[in-house]
């Protein structure tokens, strides 16, 4: 596609359920970031795929967080047992090459908005 | 502990002028750092990236400086416009692959 896209934009969901996000990255892409923005805030890691694997989910803030990728492409934040502060704007990003000689520029999508009432 | 610091507060400049922001990081020693802009309500889109062996990077009305000494960027936007207006976000090489964003500067460019 184009850009990275990412849904639904707004979610709102009640305290105690689950909620899936997804993220669709620019296709070809192998690097997949997933991030958090609290109002206010600067964005927080939560965690890296290069291609379907996952070297690096030191950022999940909890085990109610889990992310999976598929096909090397498509990926879904799963947020279970949602809490009011799990409230913030989701984004997503992807990258051509997430290796260490790379630029590791990110191209990001507009991000889901989560609320948890 | 590894911070990366940017102005908390707004910064409010006339149009024409030349807006200059600030990032200051800590325990850090990146291979390259870059600067992204980000608007209301979507996600942050890349601007610039600058080499820890670059002293200075250009593009249009951008310019980027990277003093590892003293361990901080300045993004400069010269004859700014309205336009202009965003929050800009500094973000760190770290490990490789990650990137850690400050938490951004508001721009603000009155007519």
């Amino acid at each position: 596609g184009a850009g990275v896209s990412q849904s639904p934009s707004n979610k709102v969901t009640e305290k105690g359920k689950d909620v899936e996000l997804r993220c669709d990255p620019i296709s070809g892409h192998t690097a997949l970031y997933w991030y958090r923005q609290s109002l206010g805030q600067g964005l927080e890691f939560l965690i890296y795929f290069q291609g379907n694997s996952a070297p690096d989910k030191s950022g999940l803030p909890s085990d109610r967080f889990s992310a999976e990728r598929t096909g090397g492409s498509v990926s879904t934040l799963t947020i279970q047992r949602t809490q009011q502060e799990d409230s913030a704007v989701y984004l997503c990003a992807s990258s051509p090459q997430g290796l260490a000689l790379a630029k590791n520029i990110q191209y990001f999508g507009a991000g889901t908005r989560l609320s948890v009432l | 502990s590894q911070k990366i610091e940017q102005n908390s507060e707004a910064l409010n400049i006339q149009e024409g002028k030349t807006a200059t922001l600030t990032c200051n990081y800590t325990n850090y020693s990146p291979a390259y750092l870059q600067w992204y802009r980000q608007d209301p309500g979507r996600g942050p889109v890349f601007l610039l990236l600058i080499r820890e062996n670059e002293k200075e990077k250009r593009k249009e009305r951008l310019k980027v400086t990277f003093d590892t000494t003293l361990k901080q960027s300045l993004f400069h936007i010269t004859a700014s416009q309205p336009a202009d207006s965003a929050t800009y976000l500094c973000a760190v090489d770290n490990s490789g692959y990650a990137l850690n964003f400050g938490k951004g500067t508001s721009l603000l460019v009155t007519p």
